[in-house]
């Protein structure tokens, strides 16, 4: 109940083209889902979080967007660019300042 | 975004010996923090909650007397790997928290462990 899956594995996507992943969790007690983003030898950094109250939230590029119901969220990168070539690790916690439950992470590939 | 640090980046070290981590929260105070291993193309794996004042909390399979660990103080955390063989080689992540409402977790930049 703990868990949290993500899909795909890895993604390769041309540059310009809509980069997806996916995530989907069981425990309905988490109310904080933030999408971390980690280049080779570096710490994760936050990319952009989402809380249970609102169906989506963009920053710039980058969208969470999140279904109660099915308890899936994803993440779309708009117009994806090759510095956009990383991991990304979904997560979820029952509040921020809680320990995080991490998804198995996404290799993202954008080709030029 | 708030900033967290960790002190060293890389260390190398015989098998058998102990070595030390640091994970501080420059700019903001953290009552908890959480150190984490990563496997080459891994996720994340918690190893302890940090807790200043008091015990860390280890998560299971986690061998206590290994990873020692000591929440100093509001800003500073420190992981000690003890009698290291080259196993524990990893990549040993920490990351602190926010308060308020809008908390939300920063990770330092990684110590890479290399055993030898």
């Amino acid at each position: 109940q703990q868990q949290v899956k993500q899909s795909p594995q890895s993604l390769i996507v041309q540059k310009g083209g809509i980069s997806i992943i996916n995530c989907a969790y069981e425990n309905t007690a988490f109310d904080y889902f933030p999408w971390y983003q980690q280049f080779p030898g570096k710490g994760p950094a936050l990319l952009i979080a989402i809380r249970p109250d609102v169906s989506e939230k963009k920053e710039g590029r980058f969208t969470i967007s999140f279904n109660k119901s099915a308890k899936q969220f994803s993440l779309h990168i708009m117009d994806s660019q090759p510095g956009d070539s990383a991991t990304y690790f979904c997560a979820a916690s029952t509040s921020g300042a809680q320990k995080l439950v991490f998804g198995q992470g996404t290799r993202l590939t954008i080709n030029p | 975004g708030a900033v967290v640090s960790q002190h060293p980046s890389r260390v190398i070290c015989k098998s058998g010996t102990s070595v030390k981590i640091e994970c501080r929260s420059l700019d903001f105070q953290a009552t908890t923090m959480f150190w984490y291993r990563q496997f080459p193309k891994k996720s994340l794996m918690l190893m302890a909650t940090s807790n200043e004042g008091s015990k860390a909390t280890y998560e299971q399979g986690v061998e206590k007397d290994k990873f020692l660990i000591n929440h100093a103080s509001l800003t500073l955390s420190t992981l000690t790997v003890t009698s290291a063989h080259p196993e524990d080689s990893s990549f040993y992540i920490c990351s602190a928290p926010t308060s308020g409402r809008t908390d939300t977790q920063y990770f330092g930049p990684g110590t890479r462990l290399t055993v030898l």
